[in-house]
């Protein structure tokens, strides 16, 4: 059964430091990455994607994946309250179904 | 209205009712998804059509049923639901099969 594994957090960093997320995926057939954002009581909202190892910065956000590992990671630079949600990590082949993590707690504290 | 659309927002049904889930999306996309989530578990696929084809059935229950009646339109009908159905139920839209999913902002659903 294909999995992808988070860890549930919370996750606590201060105003300004380095958030690190990190997703562990079991089907070494995956091509395709993404992370979704989803604040309390709201649905997830696409952030990044990635499909080839290393890394992908977006602004404040930089994804990392390294396929060999089966690993992928979201970074958030200068961590903001405003960040402060559940991430979401998605696995999957194009044209197939897509598997979720549980998600990981992201408390920025001002 | 843009984006993805589902209504209702809220829901409460007894075991016994027969009720509608609706989903409508703005996005010009071919392929839209049912998921459910509950507490502390990972988003669940329950359903995907695709160009108006149903493409996946993730062993839902068959009190669950599923209709595209259009690549803008889904719809999840509800009967004889069990306490434990009780969840988010998410409505999702895309260009292709990819994972780059636009989400609704879902139907909150109490079964009594």
């Amino acid at each position: 059964q294909k999995e992808v594994e988070q860890n549930s957090g919370p996750l606590s960093v201060p105003e300004g430091a380095i958030a690190s997320l990190n997703c562990t995926y079991s089907d070494r057939g995956s091509q395709s990455f993404f992370w979704y954002r989803q604040y309390s009581g709201k649905s997830p909202e696409l952030i990044m994607f990635i499909y080839s190892n290393g890394d992908k910065e977006d602004g404040r956000f930089t994804a990392q994946l390294n396929k060999a590992s089966q690993y992928v990671s979201l970074l958030i630079r200068d961590s903001q309250p405003s960040d402060s949600a559940t991430y979401l990590c998605a696995a999957g082949v194009y044209g197939q179904n897509f598997v979720f993590g549980p998600g990981t707690r992201l408390s920025v504290l001002p | 209205e843009t984006g993805v659309t589902q209504t209702p927002r809220h829901l409460v049904m007894g075991m016994t009712n027969k009720k509608s889930l609706k989903c409508e999306q703005h996005l010009g996309h071919n392929a839209m998804y049912w998921y459910k989530q509950s507490a502390k578990k990972p988003l669940e696929l329950m359903f995907v059509y695709s160009l108006e084809e149903r493409v996946e059935n993730n062993s839902v229950p068959s009190r669950f049923s599923p209709e595209c009646p259009n690549s803008s339109h889904l719809f999840l009908h509800l009967h004889t639901l069990q306490p434990e159905d009780s969840a988010l139920y998410l409505c999702a839209s895309s260009q292709g099969m990819t994972g780059e999913l636009f989400f609704g902002e879902g139907s909150r659903l109490t079964v009594l």
